[in-house]
């Protein structure tokens, strides 16, 4: 595709229910990163993909994350038992390796837990 | 562990004000480093790259330096216009097979 597509755009969901998050990213793209943005804050990473394998898990903030990679294309962020602080939009970036490395992001998922 | 500094967090300026922002990281020995714009409510938005070995990158009425011995960005607003307000982020690539550290950010508002 054109860019990092994310769906769904914005998402309601109750406390305690799971949510997966979805993250097409741009054709080619070796790399892919989630983020997470709480209101009014910096971005604080998630998760990290180099192909299909995740080398870096090290920002999940607890066993209720988890996310995979297949095809070394899409990939998806799960929350399980969702909580009220899980509350933030959620973003996602692809980018070629090697010297061209410049990440690209999508539009994001709006999640907001009631 | 690297990190990423923005000064100032925020700043408001009349229209036609030229502007620097500016971004420091702890570690120099990084691979690339991004600015982007994030309007609100919405993703990021890829500005300018600097590689590693490059001093400064331009992009219409938007330039930026990178000083790596000292840690060290610049982003050079010209001409500031009230489409410019938006928050601007600072990001480094560590090395090449990790991820973005990123700022705080700089909110800019552009007074017409």
């Amino acid at each position: 595709g054109a860019g990092v597509s994310q769906s769904p755009s914005n998402k309601v969901t109750e406390k305690g229910k799971d949510v997966e998050l979805r993250c097409d990213p741009i054709s080619g793209h070796t790399a892919l990163y989630w983020y997470r943005q709480r209101l009014g804050q910096g971005l604080e990473f998630l998760i990290y993909f180099q192909g299909n394998s995740a080398p870096d898990k090290s920002g999940l903030p607890s066993d209720r994350f988890s996310a995979e990679r297949t095809g070394e294309s899409v990939s998806t962020l799960t929350i399980q038992r969702t909580q009220q602080e899980d509350s933030a939009v959620y973003l996602c970036a692809s980018s070629l390796v090697g010297t061209a490395l410049e990440a690209f992001f999508g539009q994001g998922t709006r999640l907001t837990v009631v | 562990k690297q990190e990423v500094t923005q000064i100032p967090a925020a700043l408001s300026v009349p229209e036609g004000e030229n502007l620097v922002l500016n971004c420091s990281f702890t570690d120099s020995a990084i691979y690339n480093l991004q600015w982007f714009r994030q309007d609100p409510g919405k993703g990021l938005t890829s500005l300018l790259l600097i590689q590693s070995s490059q001093r400064e990158q331009t992009s219409g009425r938007l330039n930026a330096s990178l000083d790596k011995s000292s840690g060290r960005s610049t982003l050079y607003i010209a001409a500031s216009q009230p489409g410019d307000s938006a928050t601007y982020l600072c990001a480094v690539f560590p090395s090449g097979n990790t991820p973005l550290v990123f700022g705080k950010g700089t909110r800019l508002s552009v007074i017409a």
